[in-house]
């Protein structure tokens, strides 16, 4: 595997299911990202993760768990999602925080019924 | 705060025709700036970045884009355009050390390349 890996790559739930995804980077980065894509709406940081410790929460509902044993793995888990969080979710890595390009793995799109 | 803006939500233009995909950002301290593309149902993909050296700077796919301080612009271009290159791209621009150096990205442009 290269670059940034996620599964699954759809996902249907409903709204009292318990589910995660997943995340693993290939390359050797310290920084990590779960990222939120609606239709029609720019793209939505959820957390920032460096060196396993999150440094960023941007005001996320408490139904979104994120979680990074290691600095190749995140994890989102989810709980009672409300429909309105069906949406693709992109994960990303970087070398470090700062202004450093970001490789982005392809999503799970999820679907929320 | 940093932002950006993207003019035009859809773009259209015929294959061979030229390729301008505006962007300009706010900063208060000199910007890290980035275009991405991405195609349906997958990531955003780097296409280039500007790091305060070159203005005029080159990506993939014969992509190229200029920094413009004075204009605060970002303009992503291409000579020719061919029927892959029909995606959304999207403007980034680094925020700064006050916040966290996040990305902040644009609202997309889509990207419609006529036969």
């Amino acid at each position: 595997e290269t670059g940034v890996t996620q599964t699954p790559r759809h996902l249907v739930m409903g709204m009292t299911n318990k589910k995660s995804l997943k995340c693993e980077q290939h390359l050797g980065h310290n920084a990590m990202y779960w990222y939120k894509q609606s239709a029609k709406k720019p793209l939505e940081l959820m957390f920032v993760y460096s060196l396993e410790e999150r440094v960023e929460n941007n005001s996320v509902p408490s139904r979104f768990s994120p979680e990074c044993p290691n600095s190749s793995h995140l994890f989102l888990h989810l709980h009672t999602l409300q429909p309105e969080d069906s949406a693709l979710y992109l994960c990303a890595s970087s070398q470090a925080t700062g202004p450093y390009e970001q490789y982005f793995g392809p999503g799970t799109r999820l679907t929320v019924t | 705060a940093q932002s950006v803006t993207q003019l035009g939500s859809h773009v259209s233009v015929s294959e061979g025709a030229l390729v301008l995909l505006r962007c300009n950002y706010s900063s208060s301290v000199p910007p890290y700036l980035f275009w991405y593309v991405q195609y349906p149902n997958q990531g955003l993909q780097l296409l280039l970045k500007y790091t305060s050296a070159a203005t005029l700077v080159k990506g993939i796919n014969g992509f190229e884009a200029e920094f413009k301080k004075s204009e605060t612009s970002f303009h992503l271009t291409k000579p020719s355009a061919h029927m892959s290159d029909a995606a959304e791209y999207f403007c980034a621009v680094s925020a700064g050390m006050e916040y966290g150096n996040k990305l902040v990205f644009g609202a997309g442009t889509i990207l419609r390349v006529k036969s």
